[in-house]
């Protein structure tokens, strides 16, 4: 079955960015809405964007203009890059995939990588 | 804040039946099918219980069932059992020109006495 894989650094300095990297195996990365989903420590989920096989993305209106995705289909692979972090951008980084040709219902998800924004 | 609101906590016993509310407004809920629910257990990876208002994925227990009125969506989930004691999420597309956008509520801990 499809299985997702949250990588990257765990921890960032405050002003540089973040990135990470989903990994899709035992699947194809087309034809879906590849979704970032964070949670702050002590807090609810928060959508954070998503980004379309064909290419087509969408933000949340909190981060635009901060955040950024790509996808490297040779690679079966989706990133996440956040600019100009702050401590407000601590927490569990999590890549999701809706069901088919829908972007609100996350059928499968990674199992979550903490970043912690930090000097 | 979350555009979408809910009980930050209910309880209930075994065996009994609960529901969490999750109140948005026109531009999210009221006007659309595209509300799904989450099931939370803390680090463990978000389940999908509920999408489209009303629908359980293969896998999903028919004794989580969701609904909608108006601007509020519930989840209900009967005969309670111990390891539903979890955090529970709704989430619903939300249309506010210039921008559609997805919005998860601030989530409900349910615990089982």
């Amino acid at each position: 079955q499809v299985q997702l894989q949250e990588s990257g650094p765990g921890l960032v300095k405050p002003s540089e960015t973040l990135s990470l990297t989903c990994t899709v195996s035992g699947g194809s990365i087309s034809g879906y809405y590849w979704t970032w989903i964070r949670q702050p420590p002590g807090k609810g989920l928060e959508w954070v964007g998503y980004i379309h096989y064909n290419g087509n993305t969408n933000y949340s209106p909190s981060l635009r203009g901060r955040v950024t995705t790509s996808l490297d289909t040779s690679k079966n692979q989706f990133s996440l890059r956040l600019s100009s972090v702050t401590a407000a951008d601590t927490a569990v980084y999590y890549c999701a995939r809706p069901l088919v040709g829908t972007t609100t219902f996350f059928e499968i998800w990674g199992q979550g990588t903490m970043v912690i924004v930090s000097s | 804040q979350s555009v979408l609101t809910q009980p930050a906590s209910v309880s209930g016993s075994p065996g009994q039946s609960i529901t969490i509310s999750c109140t948005g407004t026109t531009s999210d809920i009221a006007n659309y099918l595209l509300v799904s629910w989450y099931q939370h257990h803390p680090g463990k990876a978000p389940k999908l219980l509920i999408y489209e208002v009303t629908k359980r994925p293969s896998g999903v227990s028919n004794r989580f069932s969701g609904s909608k009125s108006g601007n509020t969506a519930s989840l209900t989930i009967s005969g309670l059992q111990a390891e539903d004691e979890a955090d529970y999420y709704c989430c619903s597309h939300v249309q506010s020109l210039p921008f559609a956008y997805v919005a998860f509520g601030g989530g409900t801990k349910l615990t089982v006495l």
